[in-house]
């Protein structure tokens, strides 16, 4: 079936430096690329997306990446900072339907 | 505004009994998703209800669980008998339309079996 590899499963990294998620999809159908923050205690959070039909997408410190052909999408966090720290969660969703198919996450620590 | 709402927002049961677990959209939100979230896991699908359409139950794992939305807005997901393997965090999100929209998480339901 469809699903969604997301390494790492942790990261760590000194403030100010960046961290790269990187997740890979197999169903070729997919056209819509979510990734989600979740802190302690809460649901996830939307913090940016792509479609298929854009390469890249940046907003402010956080950008993502498409590549199609490879079938993996990128998150890039510049500066990061200790309020960073939380699980982020890719996602694929295929075109026409409503299911997304979501990766196991990533905890990133920001170490002040 | 009011975003999604879960409650209770911790459940511990023994098991063989039953649970429910409530979701309030975002008024106004058509669709209406629950998720499993088991520890170090992604999210799983379990039920999908869109406006007045047939549910897709098609990701609960087995006939235990069961979910209902009244009147197009709240609603419960029910385990019954409950088995230690269901203890997780169940996620509720609601959106305007099923995929064109932004999915808004509420903060889950974490359920303990002991």
């Amino acid at each position: 079936g469809e699903n969604v590899e997301q390494h790492p499963s942790t990261l760590s990294v000194q403030e100010g430096d960046s961290a790269v998620i990187k997740c890979t999809y197999s169903d070729s159908a997919s056209n819509y690329f979510p990734w989600y923050k979740q802190e302690l205690g809460k649901g996830p959070q939307l913090i940016i997306d792509i479609r298929s039909n854009v390469g890249e997408k940046k907003d402010q410190r956080i950008a993502v990446t498409l590549n199609k052909t490879a079938k993996h999408f990128s998150l890039h966090i510049t500066e990061t900072q200790p309020e960073d720290s939380a699980v982020y969660f890719c996602a694929a969703r295929p075109s026409g339907t409503y299911k997304y198919i979501f990766g196991t996450g990533t905890r990133l620590k920001v170490l002040a | 505004g009011a975003g999604v709402s879960q409650s209770p927002s911790n459940k511990v049961t023994e098991k063989g009994k039953d649970v429910e677990l409530r979701c309030d959209p975002i008024s106004g939100h058509t669709a209406l998703y629950w998720y499993r979230q088991s520890l170090g896991q992604g999210l799983e699908f379990l039920i999908y209800f869109q406006g007045n359409s047939a549910p897709d139950k098609s990701g609960l794992p087995s006939d235990r669980f069961s979910a209902e939305r009244t009147g197009g807005s709240v609603s419960t997901l029910t385990i019954q008998r409950t088995q230690q393997e269901d203890s997780a965090v169940y996620l509720c999100a609601s959106s305007l339309e099923g995929f064109s929209y932004e999915q808004y998480f509420g903060p889950g339901t974490r359920l303990t079996v002991t």
